[in-house]
């Protein structure tokens, strides 16, 4: 079975800190993303990367960056973190081009930022 | 604009039957996909559908209209277990994903 971990579930952080969020997956898939998911909201992508070294923009990466230095890891950082960027973060992969959209993700971090 | 639109929460009786709808208006379409979300688990993929028409896979079936912009789930012999929140979403022309909001399932027995 595909395992798709990240590094933390529940983390408390204070406004301007930096933030490390971890995900590495065990299947060699090429295909990595990040989504925040909010209530009553759809998951909105923030970062993806197809390759190492790799990273496309999502729909909202502003206040994020990530990295992408092996291909089973895929980190995103959140530089000064804030209020607005409480959530729960998903980490997901894939690697077939054919269902790009079956993606296998992450048990999620849940994020507070006081 | 591009947008999902499922119910925000349904309710149903243990060993019933449920469809959970979704309609959608994206720029193109690459394949339709449902999944299924437990409370505080990670999302987990359900099925697929980018023809139209039924899709069986035991308890759940999923139906595709491409004229019409509309899908459904359907779950059969509902079990408690399938209390939980169903997400629909749409491969768009970039194959992007657009995710509804998710609709919340709660089995009473």
């Amino acid at each position: 079975d595909v395992k798709v971990t990240q590094s933390s579930r529940y983390l408390v952080k204070r406004t301007g800190e930096k933030v490390f969020l971890e995900c590495v997956q065990d299947m060699d898939h090429e295909n990595m993303f990040w989504y925040r998911q909010d209530p009553g909201l759809g998951l909105r992508l923030i970062y993806f990367s197809y390759d190492v070294k790799m990273k496309e923009k999502g729909d909202i990466p502003e206040g994020y960056s990530v990295s992408r230095e092996k291909k089973e890891r895929f980190s995103l950082i959140l530089e000064s973190a804030s209020t607005n960027q409480t959530s729960m973060y998903l980490c997901a992969s894939n690697s077939s081009p054919d269902r790009a959209g079956e993606l296998f993700f992450g048990e999620g971090s849940r994020l507070t930022v006081l | 604009g591009q947008n999902i639109d499922q119910p925000t929460e349904m309710t149903a009786t243990e060993g019933a039957i449920v469809q959970i709808n979704c309609t959608y208006q994206t720029s193109g379409f690459n394949g339709l996909f449902w999944y299924q979300q437990h409370a505080g688990e990670a999302p987990t993929f359900l099925s697929y559908n980018v023809l139209d028409g039924l899709e069986e896979k035991g308890r759940f079936s999923s139906f595709l209209s491409r004229s019409k912009g509309y899908s459904y789930l359907l779950l059969k012999e509902l079990q408690m277990k399938d209390s939980a929140s169903y997400l629909c979403a749409v491969m768009d022309s970039n194959y992007q994903l657009i995710w509804g909001a998710g609709t919340k399932l709660i089995i009473k027995p």
